[in-house]
């Protein structure tokens, strides 16, 4: 079945280092990728997605690439901030057959950005 | 901007008693999800539904759970008996799901967080 392997946390950065989240997956044929952020007392926000092999999402200053041949989706910010502070979920969403449609997690990465 | 969401936003329980959380999908979405998260742990999928039925459920979606859409805006997760394990937070999701798309994006709701006694 699919699963989502993620960097265990929590991660601690001070305001304006660069930060990567590692995520590699398991999953048959080409399934979309995303990473969700999680802030205090929120729920899930999509961040960024891609869909296919070498496709880079982006937002926020966040960017992720799409790596079919090493099976990842590695997060990255060139300068954090303190409102960045959050959980961070790497997914992955399969594209036909059974399990099509769920979302599949990895456990989440809390990051904290200091002053 | 269209949200998903939840009510209430945090519901206590005794153990053996049922629940009903409620969710108000996004008005034009055709799918809708029910996942939940035990604290510290990852976010699990329990069951998606669509046309007016269960078109995917996880090994979590016993029979101690079910899913209804009882109007045009609503749709609400049973549990018919808690247990202390059901704690965690629940989360309701909806996508568009328009056909021929390679994905739609699920937009979730804010949670509701149960604690059973």
């Amino acid at each position: 079945g699919n699963s989502v392997t993620q960097m265990e946390g929590p991660v601690t950065l001070s305001e304006e280092a660069f930060l990567t989240i590692n995520c590699t997956y398991t999953a048959t044929g080409y399934p979309s990728l995303f990473w969700y952020v999680q802030y205090p007392g929120e729920g899930l926000q999509l961040l960024l997605k891609a869909t296919k092999a070498d496709d880079k999402g982006s937002n926020k200053g966040f960017e992720a690439t799409y790596r079919k041949e090493t099976t990842s989706f590695h997060l990255e910010k060139g300068s954090v901030q303190v409102s960045d502070s959050a959980v961070y979920f790497c997914a992955l969403r399969g594209v036909s057959g059974a399990g099509s449609y769920q979302l599949t997690f990895g456990k989440g990465t809390k990051l904290s950005v200091i002053p | 901007e269209p949200e998903v969401t939840q009510t209430p936003s945090h519901q206590v329980t005794q153990m053996g008693q049922e629940v009903i959380l409620r969710c108000v999908p996004i008005s034009n979405h055709l799918y809708f999800y029910w996942y939940r998260q035990i604290l510290g742990q990852k976010v699990e999928f329990l069951v998606s539904f669509y046309n007016n039925e269960i078109s995917e459920k996880s090994e979590i979606f016993d029979d101690q759970f079910s899913v209804e859409r009882p109007d045009g805006s609503n749709f609400t997760l049973k549990i018919r008996s808690t247990k202390l394990e059901d704690s965690a937070m629940y989360f309701c999701a909806s996508s568009e799901e328009a056909s021929g798309s390679l994905w739609n994006e699920q937009f979730f709701g804010p949670g509701t967080r149960l604690t059973v006694l």
